[in-house]
């Protein structure tokens, strides 16, 4: 399949070791970001998701963090594995009572996982 | 469950064309959004419909539209096709409430011509 996001930051990680991919996110009124995992070729892929009155939340291996302070978001991965291998968007849903599904992308970070 | 299914995958249009992508929602999903992935622009939200009823729209010209049936699929029509209308075009789908998780399909990958 094609590639997308040519000129992404890219963070490369020796397999076993945690990684952590850090957002930026905009809008100081957003009450739910996800973070998903897009491989070559198909469609991003949900990973894990944290609503604006939380500042943590665990997964299987993953875990995000939400400074609302700072507007930053981060997702941990515990014990990367090659087929962590892939480009990750973070991503926040504005707040409208719930009544949008429109999400803002970030441009995203390309996850490279060294064996 | 079968996830969201997009049709056709790929496809090949000249320049002035227009264009017709297919989305299916998860059963029982009453919201499908559309957007648009570049590797200059990266995801760019095009539009939402919930109900048959677009909710929100984006930032893009008129010649993009959309709309959805009474079993919550969701057809996106882009006329007069240009060179930068190439892209990857995502379907997302969900329930539609507050809280819900927002899923992705495969995409559907357009190149003009």
């Amino acid at each position: 399949g094609e590639s997308v996001g040519l000129h992404l930051p890219t963070l490369s990680v020796q397999e076993g070791d945690n990684s952590i991919i850090n957002c930026a996110y905009s809008n100081s009124a957003s009450d739910y970001f996800i973070w998903y995992k897009q491989e070559s070729g198909k469609g991003p892929q949900f990973i894990i998701d944290i609503r604006s009155n939380m500042d943590k939340r665990q997964g299987q291996r993953v875990t995000v963090l939400l400074n609302k302070t700072v507007k930053h978001l981060s997702l941990q991965i515990a014990a990367t594995q090659p087929g962590d291998s892939a480009v990750y968007f973070c991503a926040e849903r504005m707040a409208r009572g719930g009544a949008t599904n429109k999400l803002i992308f970030g441009t995203g970070t390309l996850l490279a996982v060294q064996p | 469950k079968a996830g969201v299914t997009q049709t056709p995958r790929y496809l090949i249009k000249t320049r002035g064309q227009q264009v017709t992508l297919s989305c299916s929602p998860i059963s029982g999903h009453r919201s499908v959004s559309w957007y648009q992935q570049t590797p200059g622009q990266g995801l760019q939200f095009l539009f939402e419909y919930f109900s048959e009823t677009q909710r929100n729209k984006g930032n893009f010209p008129g010649r993009f539209s959309g709309r959805q049936f009474s079993n919550s699929r969701s057809e996106m029509n882009v006329s007069t096709l240009e060179l930068g209308d190439s892209a990857l075009y995502l379907c997302a789908s969900s329930t539609g409430t507050a809280g819900n998780t927002i899923y992705f399909g495969e995409g559907s990958w357009l190149t003009v011509v």
